[in-house]
């Protein structure tokens, strides 16, 4: 089983559209969990950190559900600057923290 | 705003030589950390460093691979006897604190193809 899932997409959704995606993980002992974004050929940048209470960052929001080991990021009123693929990563506990990212979700917000 | 730099931006080199990547962190960081993405698969983690020693390393980074900070700004990735799989970006990235709850600052990545 994979450590980190995700559905690869694409999304195509129109502009003002609410997306949502999902990420799970396999390890029971992952201990922060993060959504970043890759534009195409780009370097990630992050996005939002996932708390366990869930946490909203104006249009997006991220939630946690350690019982069923999966984060999720909600994007309402999407833009056509929201195109990008949306990375899911967790950091498995070892000694340090070891970044385990999914394969990402391509977004593709049309007008 | 700080920004980690990395050169050069393309790296085109023949099979089984050596090559060196060169990145610059933000200048009040104290983790580095050093990623590769093959085209198009996902990002993958290879290697974290502290205090002038490796603190993690994956599977991926073995005998072929080390890293050195040899001043007080850059941070150096070395490839030993490339081959072609190794052919990929390589991403480099630091942050402030150790990477749980702390955002890593990646570079614009380079792109390495080996021939």
């Amino acid at each position: 089983r994979k450590e980190v899932e995700q559905d690869p997409g694409p999304f195509n959704v129109p502009e003002g559209a609410t997306v949502a995606f999902n990420c799970t993980y396999s390890n029971s002992a992952s201990q922060s969990f993060f959504w970043y974004r890759q534009d195409c050929r780009k370097e990630p940048k992050l996005l939002m950190s996932v708390y366990s209470s869930g946490n909203e960052d104006g249009r997006f929001t991220a939630q946690l559900n350690r019982a069923s080991q999966y984060i999720s990021l909600l994007i309402r009123d999407s833009k056509l600057s929201d195109s990008a693929t949306y990375l899911c990563v967790v950091n498995i506990a070892g000694g340090s923290y070891i970044p385990t990212f999914g394969r990402g979700t391509s977004l593709i917000v049309h007008p | 705003e700080p920004e980690v730099t990395q050169t050069p931006s393309h790296q085109v080199t023949q099979m089984g030589q050596e090559v060196i990547l060169r990145c610059v962190p933000i200048s009040n960081h104290l983790y580095f950390y050093w990623y590769r993405q093959i085209l198009g698969q996902k990002v993958e983690f290879l290697v974290s460093f502290y205090n002038n020693e490796i603190s993690e390393k994956s599977e991926i980074f073995d005998d072929q691979f080390s890293v050195e900070r040899p001043d007080g700004s850059n941070f150096t990735l070395k490839i030993r006897s490339t081959k072609l799989e190794d052919s990929a970006m390589y991403f480099c990235a630091s942050s402030e604190l150790q990477a749980d709850r702390e955002e890593q600052y990646f570079g614009p990545g380079t792109r390495l193809t080996v021939t």
